[in-house]
């Protein structure tokens, strides 16, 4: 059964500053792994979809990378800003499955 | 493109009583999710269906939970009789393929406390 880990719970940083969210996951036969924002009170917005073979994905500041072979993938975001301040989730969609198994995210906050 | 539309926004019932959330997807998305995510959690499947077929509802609880997706489009999801511990948020997504192929565009979700 794929488990998926974030860690840490929370992370405060001032802004400016680049930073890194981490995700595990126990099954490495994943067919793909996507990375989701949410907003208090809102659904989750999707950041980025990386392939099983692809080993990164970029969308402006935010930078996902994923090594199969070790269970880890990481959301990398530059120069942060106040309006980053969400909670960061990951999912891994299981290979043979349509399921996507999410982690119980990470609660950035980016103080001015 | 019009996001996943859900109601109600939020919904307060007694324990033992029956509600009903809707949801209506994207169009043109085949596939159709309900998710329920419980404060400070990430979200949990419940079902997911591929056009008007259920694809998964291994973790969507039978005895009280139904969830319906007529005609491939509109879904509801429905918990008879409700339980305390069913206080969550409900959320719906949807995507234009299945296994995860494209990105999955969520609702903002229907809140429900039952007391």
């Amino acid at each position: 059964k794929q488990e998926v880990t974030q860690i840490p719970a929370a992370l405060s940083v001032p802004e400016g500053e680049n930073l890194v969210l981490n995700c595990s996951f126990t099954d490495s036969a994943i067919y793909n792994l996507q990375w989701f924002r949410q907003d208090p009170g809102k659904g989750l917005t999707s950041l980025l979809l990386i392939q099983s073979s692809q080993r990164e994905q970029t969308s402006g500041r935010l930078n996902a990378s994923l090594d199969k072979s070790s269970g880890r993938s990481t959301l990398y975001i530059a120069a942060s800003q106040p309006g980053d301040s969400a909670t960061y989730l990951c999912a891994a969609v299981q290979g043979g499955s349509e399921k996507l198994v999410f982690g119980k995210g990470t609660k950035l906050t980016v103080n001015p | 493109e019009a996001g996943v539309a859900q109601s109600p926004r939020y919904k307060i019932i007694e324990k033992r009583q029956s509600v009903a959330f809707w949801c209506n997807p994207i169009s043109g998305h085949a596939t159709l999710y309900w998710y329920q995510q419980i404060l400070g959690q990430g979200p949990k499947l419940l079902i997911q269906f591929q056009n008007n077929g259920v694809v998964d509802d291994s973790q969507l609880p039978k005895d009280r939970f139904s969830a319906e997706r007529l005609k491939g489009v509109d879904s509801t999801l429905k918990i008879q009789p409700a339980k305390l511990e069913d206080s969550a948020v409900y959320l719906c997504a949807s995507s234009l393929t299945a296994r995860g192929n494209s990105p999955l565009h969520f609702g903002n979700g229907t809140r429900l406390t039952v007391t």
